[in-house]
């Protein structure tokens, strides 16, 4: 296991067309995060799942995003009707829950451009 | 979760220490202090994290007051490869991290 793996690593997409992006955790990780981040800013955190519940969603997950994690393993992130404020660099990172409380690691990204 | 505070941005000679400050003054007894960095175009990677005590490993020290109102990451030998951006956060029980712009290193030959 090489670590955290995001597909695609780029995405070119017209105003209007839906897109989804996939993530594979480090395998023996329960935890699984999505950000989102823009050029120049730190990343904004998006939503989380421990295994495969949904515990967080952020306010910036309008109804155009949904976020799943089917039997807690890989993740997807689906933006429909997308628009050119949604290019960004889309972010998941994986985490194990234990009581050292470990940082997350990180894939190298998704990035989106809406044209 | 509590913010921090982080210089906008740093230089270093290269074979040099780079002390990079935080202050988080208002953390919670429970919030551990991270220290990730990011180079251009690729994902944050995870450095060291402390609770209370000044923690070391192969990447980093990190020196936490006693207080836990403000940190230090220090990197002992910097090289140019060191060149990032670094953000410093405070979260508990690996909750989502509250990022903010973090300290661009510029680390110089």
């Amino acid at each position: 296991d090489t670590g955290v793996s995001q597909d695609p690593r780029h995405k070119i997409t017209k105003r209007g067309q839906n897109v989804t992006f996939r993530c594979d955790p480090i395998s023996e990780h329960n935890r699984l995060y999505w950000y989102r981040q823009t050029l120049g800013q730190g990343p904004e955190f998006l939503t989380y799942f421990q295994n495969e519940a949904q515990l967080e969603k952020s306010r910036l997950l309008s109804d155009r995003f949904s976020a799943e994690r089917p039997k807690g393993s890989f993740s997807t992130l689906e933006i429909q009707r997308t628009e050119q404020g949604d290019s960004a660099m889309y972010l998941c990172a994986s985490s194990l829950v234990t009581g050292n409380n470990y940082g997350y690691t990180f894939g190298s990204g998704t990035r989106l451009t809406v044209v | 979760d509590a913010k921090t505070t982080q210089p906008t941005s740093m230089d270093c000679a290269e074979g040099r220490a780079a002390n990079l400050p935080c202050n988080h003054s208002t953390i919670s007894g429970n919030e551990y202090v991270y220290w990730y960095r990011q180079i251009h175009s690729q994902g944050p990677q995870y450095i060291i994290h402390g609770l209370k005590n000044n923690e070391t490993n192969e990447m980093a020290s990190l020196i936490i007051t006693e207080d836990r109102k403000s940190s230090t990451l220090i990197l002992p030998h910097a090289t140019l490869r060191d060149t990032a951006v670094y953000y410093c956060i405070v979260t508990g029980n690996n909750r989502k991290l509250i990022w903010g712009l973090g300290t661009s290193l510029a680390v110089n030959p």
